[in-house]
């Protein structure tokens, strides 16, 4: 089945403590990203990648890091999570750099830093 | 950077009525996309458009390009319709910035 897998779903951490969400696709998608959605704010990019090794800042980059070392990865690193990165995160992935294809998203990842 | 806003923010209707909403975006794109966020908080691509119109099933979407908006319309609507739209545009089609720009949804109830 073509999908987006993120891990983990829920993460309960503290301040401080450096943390990696997963992402993983099996679609050979070149195109990646990650997202943040909040109440009121809605979703907001945080990185992109256009393909192996190329990767660059979203909209709200800050406290973040990314790597594409493979085509099918695309991890989130937060070297030290604060409350305000308390957040809803979607990876997803699409075909063609040019981007006249569809999305595909995770499921979620619901991050709780205290 | 675009500024997209939709409309209404939120909606509640009777099952079977036709709904409507709305995505009006401030500058050019490469391709508008409407997303479906259900109540478990899962999000699926509905359609991608760069021109014209498409239908998929009971949904429909419409883009008109010179007076930048959207709609999303829903034939028939069901209980199970009930979710979060999202209107998403992209600015560019390689190089540069290249990612989307998020309405903040449409909450849509449908009441049986």
């Amino acid at each position: 089945e073509a999908q987006v897998t993120q891990n983990p779903r829920y993460l309960i951490t503290v301040t401080g403590k450096k943390l990696t969400v997963t992402c993983s696709q099996n679609m050979n998608h070149e195109y990646m990203s990650w997202y943040r959605q909040d109440p009121g704010l809605g979703l907001r990019q945080i990185y992109y990648s256009m393909n192996v090794e190329v990767t660059d800042k979203g909209d709200v980059p800050e406290g973040y890091k990314v790597s594409r070392k493979e085509k099918r990865n695309f991890p989130l690193i937060l070297e030290s999570p604060s409350p305000n990165q308390t957040s809803l995160y979607f990876c997803a992935s699409r075909a063609g750099w040019q981007g006249f294809s569809g999305y595909t998203f995770g499921s979620g990842t619901r991050l709780t830093v205290v | 950077k675009n500024e997209v806003e939709q409309s209404p923010q939120n909606l509640t209707a009777q099952e079977g009525e036709f709904i409507t909403i709305n995505c009006s975006y401030s500058v050019g794109i490469s391709a508008l996309h409407w997303l479906q966020q259900h109540p478990g908080g899962g999000i699926v691509s509905l359609f991608m458009l760069s021109s014209g119109k498409k239908k998929h099933g009971r949904l429909i979407a419409t883009i008109n390009i010179q007076e930048k908006h959207s709609s999303l319309h829903i034939t028939a609507s069901h209980p199970r319709d009930s979710a979060v739209y999202i209107c998403a545009v992209r600015m560019y089609s390689g190089g540069g910035a290249d990612g989307l720009t998020f309405g903040k949804g449409t909450h849509l109830i449908i009441q049986p």
